[in-house]
C-alpha cells in the first residue's frame, strides 16, 4: 500500500491474555518506530528499527514488551500478559534514512483495551 | 533527554480567527516536524523546520523556527473547522547523534463555527 498500515485497528483484551499488534511499514523504508499515546499523554517512543542493526529497545516499559521485525520490513510488537495500564493508542511509523531530516510517516494507530 | 512543551494545551476559538500554537525545547533545536491528529487518524505531517529562522506555509498554516529562542511557533491564518485536531510538535536528536523522535504533548484546538 501507499502508507504505513496498521492491524488491527481496534482490539479489546482481557487482562492477563497476551496480544500482536502488526505494523506494516512504506515500502523501501528502512525506518521502524513504534509508539504509544496513553488518554492525556504525549506520545511515548517505545522502540526503533533501522535496517539489520540491533534495535533500540530503549523505551520498552517492561519485559512483556517485545517486537520484531522480520525481513526488515513487517514489524509484531507483543504485549504478554496485559495489564489495564498497557491500554493505549499504540502508533508506528516509517522513515527513509535513520539520520538527516525526513519525514517519518505514520499508521493509523491500534486502539488496544484491556479490561 | 530532549523535552518538548506545547502551549497552548488547549485552544478554543471563533471561525475565521487567528491563532498561534508554541513549542519550546529544553535543548537546541536541530530542527523540528509539526503533526495534526484527528480523532481515530494517525498523525499527518504538516512541516518540516530545519534551520534557525526558517519559516514555511502551507494553505493558511505557517510555521517558524526560532534557534536562539529554542522555540518553533505555529500560526493558523482565519481559523475553519477543518483545523480542529490536535498539533504536536517533534524533534529528532539526529543533531546530537541520536535518533530517537521526542514530542511535545500537543495543542488541542477547537475551532467554533
Amino acid at each position: 500500500g501507499a502508507g504505513v498500515s496498521q492491524s488491527p485497528s481496534n482490539k479489546v483484551t482481557e487482562k492477563g491474555k497476551d496480544v500482536e499488534l502488526r505494523c506494516d511499514p512504506i515500502s523501501g523504508h528502512t525506518a521502524l518506530y513504534w509508539y504509544r499515546q496513553s488518554l492525556g499523554q504525549g506520545l511515548e517512543f517505545l522502540i526503533y528499527f533501522q535496517g539489520n542493526s540491533a534495535p533500540d529497545k530503549s523505551g520498552l516499559p517492561s519485559d512483556r514488551f517485545s517486537a520484531e521485525r522480520t525481513g526488515g520490513s513487517v514489524s509484531t510488537l507483543t504485549i504478554q500478559r496485559t495489564q489495564q495500564e498497557d491500554s493505549a493508542v499504540y502508533l508506528c511509523a516509517s522513515s527513509s534514512s535513520n539520520r538527516g531530516w525526513t519525514e517519518a510517516f505514520f499508521g493509523q494507530g491500534t486502539r488496544l483495551t484491556v479490561v | 533527554s530532549q523535552e518538548l512543551e506545547q502551549s497552548p494545551q488547549s485552544l478554543i476559538v471563533q471561525e475565521g480567527k487567528n491563532l498561534t500554537i508554541n513549542c519550546t525545547s529544553s535543548k537546541t533545536l536541530y530542527g523540528l516536524y509539526w503533526y495534526k491528529q484527528k480523532y481515530g487518524e494517525g498523525l499527518i505531517f504538516l512541516m518540516m523546520l530545519q534551520k534557525g529562522g526558517e519559516e514555511k506555509s502551507h494553505e493558511k498554516i505557517t510555521a517558524k523556527l526560532d534557534e536562539k529562542k529554542q522555540q518553533s511557533s505555529l500560526h493558523i491564518t482565519a481559523s475553519q473547522p477543518s483545523h480542529a485536531g490536535i498539533y504536536l510538535c517533534s524533534s529528532d536528536d539526529s543533531g546530537a547523534g541520536s535518533y530517537q523522535l521526542t514530542f511535545g504533548k500537543g495543542t488541542k484546538l477547537s475551532v467554533i463555527p
